[in-house]
């Protein structure tokens, strides 16, 4: 079975400042990562995905996350963080259909993001 | 547009009186699941479904029934609800297990 780990309920940042939010998983199989945000009262958005090929994936609003198969990671950066960025963040996995199982997504605890001014 | 969506988006209801959240995708997804969302504890998978009249638990089922009759729809029922059942649900749909999914904006039930 997988899990997943946000090691950092809250991260406080200035605004322009860089991000890294962090996320490890385990998993005795292969594996797709994905990052949702939820802003305030909003349901879940997709930021970015990863299911194959290069290990660096590009999201949206400029968030990138980068996947790191021998430390089973996938980080969450961003050079530079906007006010608009507060929100909170779930890594999440699945595994990739192997062996009969059931594929389903386990999400992290979340990452509350907070910038500011 | 391609959406989820549940109703009701807000109820506030009593000890043991039987409820249903709607939820609906106009994607033709296969898959589709149920999650409640807790504070300091995340999304937690309710129940799923692989395909029509294919459901399954996921990881906190009690207190909870499904069903599954069209591909579009995926009611949570809830047929006496308890206060610890107070929570923000959330329907999800995908073209498979393995993909990303689409959330629908939440469903925040108190139950008193």
């Amino acid at each position: 079975a997988q899990s997943v780990t946000q090691l950092d309920s809250q991260v406080p940042v200035f605004e322009e400042a860089p991000v890294e939010l962090r996320c490890n998983y385990s998993s005795s199989v292969s594996v797709y990562l994905f990052w949702y945000v939820q802003y305030p009262n909003q349901g879940l958005q997709l930021l970015l995905k990863y299911l194959s090929g290069s290990t660096l994936v590009k999201g949206i609003n400029g968030f990138e996350a980068e996947f790191n198969k021998s430390q089973t990671s996938f980080h969450l950066r961003k050079p530079s963080v906007h006010i608009s960025d507060t929100a909170e963040y779930f890594c999440a996995v699945s595994d990739a259909g192997y062996g009969g199982s059931q594929g389903n997504l386990i999400f992290g605890k979340g990452t509350k993001l907070s910038v500011k001014p | 547009e391609a959406q989820v969506t549940q109703n009701p988006r807000y109820l506030i209801t009593v000890t043991g009186k039987k409820l249903t959240v709607t939820c609906s995708q106009n994607m033709n997804h296969e898959y589709m699941s149920w999650y409640r969302q807790d504070p300091g504890l995340g999304l937690r998978q309710i129940y799923y479904s692989m395909n029509v009249e294919v459901t399954d638990k996921g990881d906190v089922p009690e207190g909870y029934k499904v069903s599954r009759k069209e591909k579009r729809n995926f009611p949570l029922i809830l047929e006496s609800p308890s206060p610890n059942q107070t929570s923000l649900y959330f329907c999800a749909s995908s073209l498979d297990a393995y993909y990303e999914q689409y959330f629908g904006p939440g469903t925040r039930l108190t139950v008193t």
